[in-house]
C-alpha cells in the first residue's frame, strides 16, 4: 500500500472543463512533486513544492497550476486542457525536500483522459 | 549533454534465469543513482539507491546494482527472475548540484516467460 494517496484514480474531462487532481501524504514529508507520464515514456517533472517554495518546470503550460493548501496536500488544477495532456499524473513526496537524502515515495497515479 | 540512458527498451527472460538491466549516465560529476520499478498503471517503487560508499548495493525483492565509475554505469541485476518481476524498470539520477531534479531513463520493459 502506498502512503501517498491520489484522487481520483481516473478522470475524463472535456477541453473546456475545470478539474483538479489531489495528492495527500501523512508521512511528514517536506517536499511534494507532480510528474507527468505518457504511455511507454518515463515520468517528467512538472512541479516541486519544497519548504513552502514552488519550483516549476518551465516547459509546463499554464493550463496546469499547482496548489499547496498545507504541507500534506498538493493539488493540481486543470483548465482548458488539450487531448495531448492525456497521461498518467504521478504525485510523489520526499522526507527532507531533496531527492537525494530520501527516496521519492510515489502515489499510484491519476489517469487523465482529455476528450 | 547530461543524460541517463537505458539501452534496452524490452528484455525477455525465462523464469529462473538471471537478469541484468543496463543504465549509463552522462554527467560531469557522479550523480546520485536510483532504480525504480513500475507495474502497469501503478506508481513507481524504489528498488535501490546509490549515494556513495560500497559500489554494490542491495535492494528489495532480491535485486542488486553495481556502480562502476569507469564505465558511468549502474546496472541492475537479479540472479533468478520470478514471473512477478515482469514490469517496467526505470533508472534515475539526481545531479549533485540540483537535488530536486530527478531524471529518469526511458525505461526497460521486462517480460518473463514461464
Amino acid at each position: 500500500d502506498t502512503e501517498v494517496t491520489q484522487t481520483p484514480k481516473h478522470l475524463v474531462m472535456g477541453m473546456t472543463n475545470k478539474k483538479s487532481l489531489k495528492c495527500e501524504q501523512h508521512m511528514g514529508h517536506r517536499a511534494m512533486y507532480w510528474y507527468k507520464q505518457k504511455a511507454k515514456k518515463p515520468p517528467e517533472l512538472m512541479f516541486v513544492y519544497s519548504y513552502e517554495k514552488l519550483s516549476i518546470n518551465e516547459s509546463v503550460p499554464s493550463r496546469f497550476s499547482p496548489e499547496c493548501p498545507n504541507s500534506s496536500l498538493l493539488n493540481l488544477h486543470l483548465h482548458a486542457l488539450q487531448p495531448e495532456d492525456s497521461a498518467l499524473y504521478l504525485c510523489a513526496s520526499s522526507r527532507t525536500g531533496t531527492s537525494v537524502t530520501g527516496e521519492l515515495f510515489f502515489g499510484e497515479g491519476s489517469r487523465l483522459t482529455v476528450l | 549533454a547530461q543524460s541517463v540512458t537505458q539501452p534496452d527498451i524490452h528484455i525477455t527472460v525465462s523464469e529462473g534465469a538471471s537478469l541484468e538491466l543496463r543504465c549509463n549516465y552522462s554527467y560531469g560529476a557522479t550523480p546520485y543513482l536510483f532504480w525504480y520499478v513500475q507495474s502497469p498503471g501503478q506508481g513507481l517503487q524504489l528498488l535501490l539507491k546509490y549515494f556513495s560508499g560500497d559500489t554494490l548495493v542491495q535492494g528489495i525483492k532480491g535485486f542488486e546494482a553495481e556502480f562502476k565509475r569507469s564505465q558511468s554505469s549502474f546496472n541492475l541485476r537479479k540472479p533468478s527472475v520470478h514471473w512477478s518481476d515482469a514490469a517496467e524498470y526505470f533508472c534515475a539520477v539526481v545531479p549533485a548540484y540540483n537535488n530536486n531534479d530527478m531524471r529518469f531513463g526511458a525505461g526497460t520493459r521486462l517480460t518473463v516467460k514461464p
